[in-house]
């Protein structure tokens, strides 16, 4: 099963600033599958990002992901008040198991 | 719309079973696949397994096999995950999740989740 890494584990950053999340695979992930989840306290996760950059239905252009290596990361523009929460990638290329990431905790400065 | 529904929450023994369903509405329940997650409280979300309700093939994490059953009911657009050997480790929201358009790995990102549903284990 692929181990997924993400970096930082928590940033403190001031709404307007932008961020870039880190997540490692320790395989490689085939077809780049790899997806980006947004999670606020007591709700259920919200797909941001798939195939790696791949925006999801009315995710704001503010949220964009890339591909360099094998490191993926997903990059937030602009930082809103409602962005700060946790995130989460998820591999989807190596079959038939699927893996998440131990998560990223953006918070208010 | 798709709307995934799950049952209320539970509270376990430990060494008992728990039975979690999830129904589905809107959308193509059969050519997609359906995922279990759960997360353990302030913990990270963890992939259990999933089902393709259309092919009945299931697939598990390697640290769930043995312990977790995945099922589907086409006729009422529904899948359950059963969870044997409860102890308090197992204490968590446990969600459903439906993937994308198809139930291809190309569709494995999840796009519709379920409400959650809490299991407690406890003597």
């Amino acid at each position: 099963e692929a181990v997924l890494t993400q970096s930082p584990g928590t940033l403190s950053l001031s709404p307007g600033e932008s961020v870039t999340l880190s997540c490692r695979a320790s395989q490689d992930v085939r077809n780049s599958y790899l997806a980006w989840y947004q999670q606020k306290p007591g709700q259920a996760p919200r797909l941001l990002i798939y195939d790696a950059t791949t925006r999801a239905s009315g995710i704001p252009d503010r949220f964009s992901g890339s591909l360099s290596g094998s490191d993926f990361t997903l990059t937030i523009s602009r930082l809103e008040p409602e962005d700060f929460a946790v995130y989460y990638c998820q591999q989807y290329g190596s079959s038939p198991v699927y893996t998440f990431g131990q998560g990223t905790k953006l918070q208010i400065k | 719309q798709v709307q995934l529904v799950q049952s209320g929450t539970e509270v376990k023994k430990p060494g008992s079973s728990v039975k979690v369903s999830c129904e589905a509405s809107g959308g193509s329940f059969s050519s997609s696949s359906i995922a279990w997650v759960r997360q353990a409280p302030g913990q990270g979300l963890e992939w259990m397994g999933r089902i393709i309700p259309i092919l009945g093939i299931t697939n598990y994490a390697q640290k769930f096999q043995g312990r977790v059953t995945i099922t589907a009911d086409r006729s009422t657009n529904s899948a359950y995950m059963e969870l044997t050997s409860l102890r308090s480790e197992d204490t968590a929201v446990y969600y459903c999740a439906r993937s994308g358009p198809s139930y291809y790995d190309s569709s494995g990102y999840y796009v519709y989740w379920g409400q959650g549903t809490l299991v407690t284990v406890s003597s």
